[in-house]
């Protein structure tokens, strides 16, 4: 499974954008891109996914550089309820199995 | 979406034991993960488990000490064997999405081994 680094921790304000930096140099042409999130005392949830081109949601957008090997994941305006642990996972083509979760980043939000 | 609930929630153990976690998700799934969460870390995949065949497990997990039942495709268990305190973590269940693009996963169970 391809590797991902990611800051342990960032902290941001709250009703401010957060950019939350994920490096992913070792990427193979059919890896997905995938960020979960998992908030105090519950399972990890899907926040987004991409390929090649910028992804938008309701939850959040995903910058992905052009050569691939890093990618963001923007936070619009962060309230305290996106305090959780964020993971940046690669997973082998669109449709693949299983997730394998790297150590992730402690969001904290000061209000 | 796939709503995913566990049992126990929670439970205390005296080592030696085993425990039996459930898993049951309110529509059928063809795949389906166990992970292992130990205190302050993150999420380690101990195995796959689709129905109508064996787990597979991750490097590291065996089928003595984990084994796993997959009867049909909105349950399946996961035992803890033979207990230590070194398996006090929190237990998750996880389903693919019918579009297999997304995971979604129960809300664990919390394991404190004595």
């Amino acid at each position: 499974d391809a590797k991902t680094t990611q800051p342990n921790s960032m902290e941001s304000n709250e009703e401010e954008p957060v950019h939350l930096p994920c490096n992913h140099s070792t990427i193979s042409g059919t890896d997905y891109i995938h960020w979960y999130r998992q908030l105090p005392s519950q399972g990890p949830e899907y926040v987004i996914h991409g390929l090649t081109s910028n992804v938008n949601n309701r939850m959040a957008s995903l910058a992905i550089a052009e050569d691939r090997k890093s990618s963001t994941l923007i936070l619009h305006r962060a309230t305290l309820r996106d305090a959780a642990v964020y993971y940046c996972i690669l997973r082998e083509g669109e449709y693949g199995n299983k997730l394998v979760f790297g150590a992730g980043t402690i969001l904290r939000v000061k209000s | 979406s796939a709503v995913i609930s566990q049992k126990p929630s929670r439970d205390i153990c005296q080592r030696g034991t085993s425990l039996t976690i459930q898993c049951q998700v309110d529509s059928q799934v063809t795949m389906m993960f166990w992970y292992r969460q130990q205190p302050g870390q993150s999420l380690t995949l101990i195995a796959t488990a689709n129905q109508g065949s064996e787990a597979t497990y991750e490097s590291g997990f065996v089928i003595d000490k984990f084994p796993i039942s997959r009867p049909n495709l909105t349950f399946s268990t996961l035992t803890v064997s033979n207990m230590s305190p070194e398996d006090s973590s929190i237990y998750l269940c996880s389903v693919v999405s019918d579009r297999k693009e997304t995971q979604y996963f129960g809300p664990g169970t919390r394991l404190l081994v004595l």
